[in-house]
Parts: C-alpha cells; sequence; structure tokens
C-alpha cells in the first residue's frame, strides 16, 4: 500500500533556531517528492521537488533531502521565522497509467516562538 | 495572474441537506483535481479532469460525492445528503499537466465545511 509518514506530528522551536522534519515513505513506482508548506486556513503552497537523481534541493532557507534507497526524505529550515509557522506537508508522486498520482503525509504542525 | 479561487470559503449546513462546493482554476490549466482533508489527516484525493478525458473518479468515498467541470473551466463538487463525518476542508488545485514529471499543482483556499 503506498503510504507517507511524516514526523514529528508537531514542532515547537525558538525563532532563529534551525530543525528537521522527515518524511518515510513506501510509494511504488515512485516518480517525485515534493514538500509543501500550508499556512492556517491556505492551500497547500510547493517549496520543492525532487526526482528519483537528486539528493538535495534548496529554497531559501528550506533545503530539501531525498535518499531514494532508504525511501527517506527531510525538510530542514535554517534560522527559523515567526511567518515559518504552518504546517508542511510531504507529497509523494506515483507513476500510473501514464500520469502522476499524489500520496500525501499528514504533515508536520511547526510553531516558531519570539 | 489570479490563482486558483473556492467559494464559498466557509458552509455550515444540516446533515441531510444537500451542498455545492465551487473551483474556478488558473485561466489556461488543463488538469483540475479536489481534495479532503480533516482535521489533523493529510490530504485525502477525490477526483481528477484533465481536458476533455474521462474524470479520474477513484477517491471519491461514496455516491453521495459527484463532480463535474463544465467547459473544461469551472468544477463544481456536490455533496448530497451530507453526514457528519463529511466536515472537512476541501480544496481544489489545478496545473498545466499531469503527466510531466515537474508538474506542480496550485491550491486554493480550500472551502471549509461543517455538517451539524
Amino acid at each position: 500500500k503506498n503510504q507517507v509518514e511524516q514526523s514529528p506530528q508537531s514542532l515547537i522551536i525558538l525563532e532563529g533556531k534551525n530543525c528537521t522534519l522527515q518524511c518515510n515513505y513506501t510509494v511504488s513506482p515512485f516518480s517525485n517528492l515534493r514538500w509543501y508548506k500550508q499556512d492556517t486556513g491556505r492551500g497547500p503552497v510547493s517549496l520543492t521537488i525532487m526526482t528519483f537523481s537528486e539528493n538535495t534541493k534548496s529554497n531559501g532557507r528550506y533545503t530539501a533531502t531525498l535518499d531514494a534507497d532508504t525511501k527517506q526524505s527531510s525538510l530542514h529550515i535554517t534560522a527559523s521565522q515567526l511567518s515559518d509557522s504552518a504546517s508542511y506537508i510531504c507529497v509523494v508522486s506515483a507513476s500510473s497509467g501514464g500520469y502522476n498520482k499524489l500520496i500525501f503525509g499528514a504533515g508536520t504542525r511547526l510553531a516558531v516562538h519570539p | 495572474g489570479a490563482g486558483v479561487s473556492q467559494s464559498p470559503s466557509n458552509k455550515v449546513t444540516e446533515k441531510g441537506k444537500d451542498v455545492e462546493l465551487r473551483c474556478d482554476p488558473i485561466s489556461g490549466h488543463t488538469a483540475l483535481y479536489w481534495y479532503r482533508q480533516s482535521l489533523g489527516q493529510g490530504l485525502e484525493f477525490l477526483i481528477y479532469f484533465q481536458g476533455n478525458s474521462a474524470p479520474d473518479k477513484s477517491g471519491l468515498p461514496s455516491d453521495r460525492f459527484s463532480a463535474e467541470r463544465t467547459g473544461g473551466s469551472v468544477s463544481t463538487l456536490t455533496i448530497q445528503r451530507t453526514q457528519q463525518e463529511d466536515s472537512a476542508v476541501y480544496l481544489c488545485a489545478s496545473s498545466s499537466r499531469r503527466s510531466a514529471i515537474q508538474e506542480t499543482q496550485y491550491f486554493g483556499p480550500g472551502t471549509r465545511l461543517l455538517v451539524l
């Protein structure tokens, strides 16, 4: 069964600190992996997208890694800001019948405190 | 440069009533998706439209749920005889292509449905 699991469920950090969010998946056949940021009351917004051959991708203070062998990904946030408070969702895409089907994780809720 | 819009933003209804949720995708996007996000849960795929092809309805939880997309643009998700477990945020997303490996879906703000 295709599944995406994220940890931790929730996280509280102080402004300026770094943090790392984890994503483990069992999705086949794997197509790509995305990290989305979802602010409260808003739709998810794409942060990064990585294919099988990519190990790391950065978007400003966000850096995503992918280990396709162990089927693990992480999202590292550097020098956190209050505006980073949001849910971070790991999404894995499976190729199916010529198109991509997305499997969503439950998300990690991050709260950045001053 | 408008994004995906959804209406209403909030909907409160009585159990047993029918509701219609609307999605206006980004102009020119051929692919449109509906998802459901229950409190504390991940996004759940409901239905997918691509151009004039038959929609992928594999995620619809029951026959009370249906969706249509008129003229390849606006989409309406209809829930008949609503139940309390239908309470959730319903998100719509659109993209320019689904088969592209780098395809990115752009999400609307969602409709928060509460069934009393």
